[in-house]
């Protein structure tokens, strides 16, 4: 019963390194998104995808790339890291896009430091 | 320009007491609010949900009450239990769609003995 899966949980990067965040699930959910979520603020969205193959950008992409080359996988990819993007992430997976009686499946989180 | 508002960081209610939780929002598009509530290094899960065409839903122990014309929703939890103790996230959408969706900064949560 994994539901959602994200690796690594915690993680620290020195300023310029990149590094890929896992993220996987096992419910068959078309729809898997990337939040992350900043100390005393809500979360916000950095890309979201609705099927293999496609993805788009949400509130905050700048500084990340994703790809869904399979309904299971959303891999994160933080290319050049900045003390910025020290955060919270949490990928997240829904078997539709509606809001209206859908519900979004959560990771547990990764926290991410970079200094 | 915060459009989900949680202005209270923190709450303490006594156990069996009434919990009440409040929420702001400013978009007046948002049709659907949800909350969600999130335990210390767990991601969050869904909690309740209300459409913008009632103004109160129940479920067990949790009620959320909408009041568009304040652009206002709180969630009460009756009784609370030790088990509440937890980050609430209110959150909005405009258009049905979860990649719309916008939370607030999260209430903690905590009931005491």
């Amino acid at each position: 019963n994994a539901g959602v899966t994200q690796t690594p949980k915690f993680r620290i990067l020195k300023i310029g390194q990149s590094m890929t965040l896992q993220c996987a699930q096992d419910m068959n959910h078309n729809y898997m998104y990337w939040y992350r979520q900043d100390p005393g603020m809500g979360l916000k969205l950095i890309y979201y995808s609705v099927g293999a193959g496609i993805t788009d950008k949400g509130e905050v992409p700048n500084g990340y790339n994703v790809s869904r080359s399979t309904t299971e996988d959303f891999p994160l990819r933080l290319e050049l890291a900045a003390p910025s993007q020290t955060s919270v992430y949490f990928c997240a997976s829904s078997y539709s896009e509606g809001a209206s009686g859908n519900t979004i499946y959560f990771g547990e989180g990764s926290w991410l430091t970079v200094v | 320009d915060q459009q989900v508002k949680q202005n209270s960081p923190s709450l303490s209610v006594q156990e069996g007491r009434i919990s009440i939780l409040n929420c702001d929002y400013t978009n007046s598009m948002f049709d659907y609010f949800l909350w969600y509530k999130k335990y210390p290094a767990e991601g969050p899960t869904f909690l309740i949900s209300i459409s913008s065409i009632k103004d109160k839903n129940e479920d067990g122990r949790f009620t959320v009450f909408l009041n568009k014309s304040a652009k206002h929703l709180s969630l009460h939890i009756v009784p609370s239990q030790p088990g509440d103790s937890a980050v609430y996230f209110c959150a909005a959408s405009g258009d049905s769609s979860a990649s719309k969706i916008i939370f607030g900064s999260g209430t903690r949560l905590s009931i005491r003995p």
